[in-house]
């Protein structure tokens, strides 16, 4: 079964902020994951964070880590229609397991 | 350019007649693993692979087979399709080393439909 869960569907209006959450069981995993996935597309690595930081800011992406609830959570400010897609956060350990994927829809 | 290229991109294919699909890396990873993806349920992983000549099962591995004989190549075999494997298929490598912050490559994705 999964290790790491998100849930499936997020809509917002363009210019709104999105805020994707994720959790995950295994408090060992050494690097968190953010990936995107467009219509067609395969993923692309949108960002990333070591376990022992509390946050990373990237642009218009800030990754949040709250490692002692496992939470790990994407926030895209000025949310725009490009950035409709799927998300899908990771967990490295020996391999990468992946969440079910979040489709964010952004409304014009 | 450092690429994972998967072929084909889609295939229709009947149930029982046994296909492969290949997926190539230039960036001389020594990690490559294969994934499904359905709706609602994420990649699973199906294999995955060390290096070469070491290959190990993941999540959902039956009717799969795989093998690493290069290490830039690493098909994925279906012996006899079914149904229940139409899926969306993603290639990807990486480094080996869990202490590294190793971004894993995806391909552009394989989808496959058996009828």
């Amino acid at each position: 079964g999964e290790d790491v869960e998100q849930s499936l569907f997020l809509s917002v209006r363009e210019g709104d902020s999105s805020v994707i959450n994720c959790t995950y069981t295994d408090s060992s995993s050494t690097y968190l994951y953010w990936y995107k996935q467009e219509p067609g597309a395969g993923l692309q690595l949108l960002t990333y964070i070591f376990s022992n930081m509390d946050m990373k800011q990237d642009q218009r992406l800030t990754v949040l880590l709250n490692k002692k609830d496992k939470h790990l959570s994407l926030r895209i400010a000025d949310t725009q229609t490009g950035d409709s897609a799927i998300y899908f956060c990771a967990e490295r350990k020996s391999d990468m397991r992946f969440g079910a994927g979040t489709r964010l829809t952004v409304k014009p | 350019e450092a690429q994972v290229t998967q072929n084909p991109r889609y295939l229709i294919t009947v149930t029982g007649k046994k296909l492969t699909v290949t997926c190539s890396q230039n960036m001389n990873h020594e990690y490559m693993s294969w994934y499904r993806q359905d709706p609602g349920l994420g990649l699973r992983q199906i294999y995955y692979s060390m290096n070469v000549e070491v290959t190990d099962k993941g999540d959902v591995p039956e009717g799969y087979k795989v093998s690493r004989k290069e290490k830039r190549n690493f098909p994925l075999i279906l012996e006899s399709p079914s149904p229940n494997q139409t899926s969306l298929y993603f290639c990807a490598s990486s480094p080996a080393g869990t202490e590294l912050n190793t971004e894993a490559f995806f391909g552009q994705g394989t989808r496959l439909t058996v009828v």
